[in-house]
């Protein structure tokens, strides 16, 4: 199937500890992002990487570290996690291209790991 | 940066009756408005999007509409059906340029009754 997957599903871990998101997109999408979902259900950019370079990178703490190893994969490291790191964090891609004078840069959602922070 | 409102929070109608989402945004330089929606436990889906050179756009039951001069987009969603309950999102962004960054709006949550 074509599609954003991103692993794990769930992930339940202590404070302090150290953690990693993991996602993947076979669409050959160029441009990949991380989005948080918090408890209000707002979903917020974190990160996003075209071409293996970051291009956007919000205010989120340092603790967060994405890594992009090729363009089909983009991971989320969190360090030392904090109670408030505990949400749904979602992955997508998009391929943005222009064609007759019309943007295309619709982006595609995995579906979502939910961080629970104890 | 952008901002983007969305109304209501909770919209909760009858089978086969119509459902209005609306969204205003800050930015005159967004271009592009797409609504996602989220069903429990998924990731959100894109619907239906509109570019700033178009007022209108319909895909069967599903319709947005554009106000550039006063900065707002709206869904309509008719002859609801209870599949279509869900929460709703508005997005705004600019491309190219601002990195394709989409700004959501705050959710609408949509309830279908039988």
């Amino acid at each position: 199937d074509t599609a954003v997957s991103q692993t794990p599903k769930y992930l339940v871990t202590q404070m302090g500890n150290d953690k990693s998101i993991k996602c993947e997109q076979n669409l050959g999408h160029d441009t990949m992002y991380w989005y948080k979902q918090d408890s209000k259900k707002f979903l917020k950019i974190m990160f996003s990487y075209n071409n293996k370079e970051l291009i956007i990178n919000e205010t989120v703490p340092n603790r967060f570290s994405p890594k992009s190893p090729d363009k089909a994969h983009l991971n989320l490291h969190i360090n030392s996690l904090e109670l408030g790191d505990s949400a749904v964090y979602f992955c997508a891609s998009s391929q943005g291209r222009m064609a007759g004078g019309h943007s295309y840069n619709e982006q595609f959602f995995g579906p979502g790991t939910r961080l629970t922070v104890l | 940066g952008e901002n983007v409102e969305q109304h209501p929070s909770t919209l909760s109608v009858q089978e086969g009756d119509s459902a209005v989402i609306k969204c205003t945004y800050s930015d005159s330089a967004s271009n592009y408005f797409p609504w996602y929606k989220q069903e429990l436990g998924k990731g959100p889906q894109l619907i239906i999007d509109i570019r700033s050179n178009v007022g209108e756009k319909k895909d069967q039951r599903i319709a947005v509409t554009l106000n550039k001069t006063a900065k707002h987009f709206s869904l309509h969603i008719t002859e609801t059906q209870p599949e279509d309950s869900a929460v709703y999102f508005c997005a705004a962004s600019r491309f190219p340029g601002g990195g394709n960054k989409l700004t959501f709006g705050t959710g609408t949550q949509l309830k279908v009754e039988l």
